[in-house]
């Protein structure tokens, strides 16, 4: 059974860069067929895909958020990170880390969510 | 305004079957495999249907998943209450080089 646990800023000024962590356990963030991906949901909206980490450290972002965004790896911790630059209020959302498994695009583990509000 | 299009809103009686539609494009559903999630209110997603119609170990078979074309199905049979929830299917698309969401349904058990 992984677990993931997001943590991180609830609140972030206009202009500045979100950074979130995802912590993981029962599991290896460096096993070789695994990607560690950041979703996000507005109140009340939908769900948007923000990109993916591979366990080997390649990226792949979604297009409308790529250039603002940058996700790493930190194995000594088994943690991977979101930073998110440039933040406006439409960034204010619940933040979500899941876990899925190449060659799929589905997410089976998902962490219980980080609110995060883009206020000054 | 998503990719992925989906009814704003389904409701059934307990005991009924439903059926949630999702409808996308030829780069998209048509070409890659979809997935379903539920989320019930203040919980994370939950992966319910992967592949167009396989369930994980702890889903119901209550819940089928189905995918002809550029669209794809999620039925939920024996309809409860505790299926009250919004419903979002999901899958790769060519062209973006991402993953889309459609834009929910959310499920209401009269």
């Amino acid at each position: 059974q992984v677990l993931l646990q997001e943590s991180g800023p609830g609140l972030v000024k206009p202009s500045q860069t979100l950074s979130l962590f995802c912590s993981v356990s029962g599991g290896s963030i460096s096993s070789g067929s695994d990607f560690w991906n950041w979703i996000r949901q507005p109140a009340g909206k939908g769900l948007e895909w923000i990109g993916r980490i591979y366990s080997r450290g390649s990226t792949t972002y979604s297009p409308s958020l790529k250039s603002r965004v940058i996700f790493s790896l930190d194995t000594s911790k088994n943690q991977f990170s979101l930073r998110l630059n440039y933040v406006t209020a439409a960034d204010t959302a619940m933040y979500y880390c899941a876990k899925g498994q190449w060659p799929t695009h589905y997410f089976d583990y998902w962490g219980q969510g980080i609110l995060v509000t883009v206020s000054s | 305004q998503s990719v992925l299009t989906q009814a704003p809103s389904a409701s059934g009686t307990p005991g009924q079957r439903v059926t949630i539609s999702c409808f996308g494009s030829s780069s998209n559903i048509g070409e890659n495999t979809v997935e379903w999630y539920q989320q019930v209110p203040g919980a994370a997603p939950r992966l319910l249907i992967y592949s167009n119609n396989q369930r994980p170990s702890r889903v119901p078979d209550r819940f089928s998943g189905s995918r002809s074309g550029t669209s794809a199905s999620l039925a939920i049979s024996g309809l409860q209450s505790g299926d009250e929830a919004d419903y979002y299917c999901a899958t790769w698309d060519d062209s973006l080089n991402a993953v889309i969401f459609g834009g929910g349904t959310k499920l209401t058990v009269l």
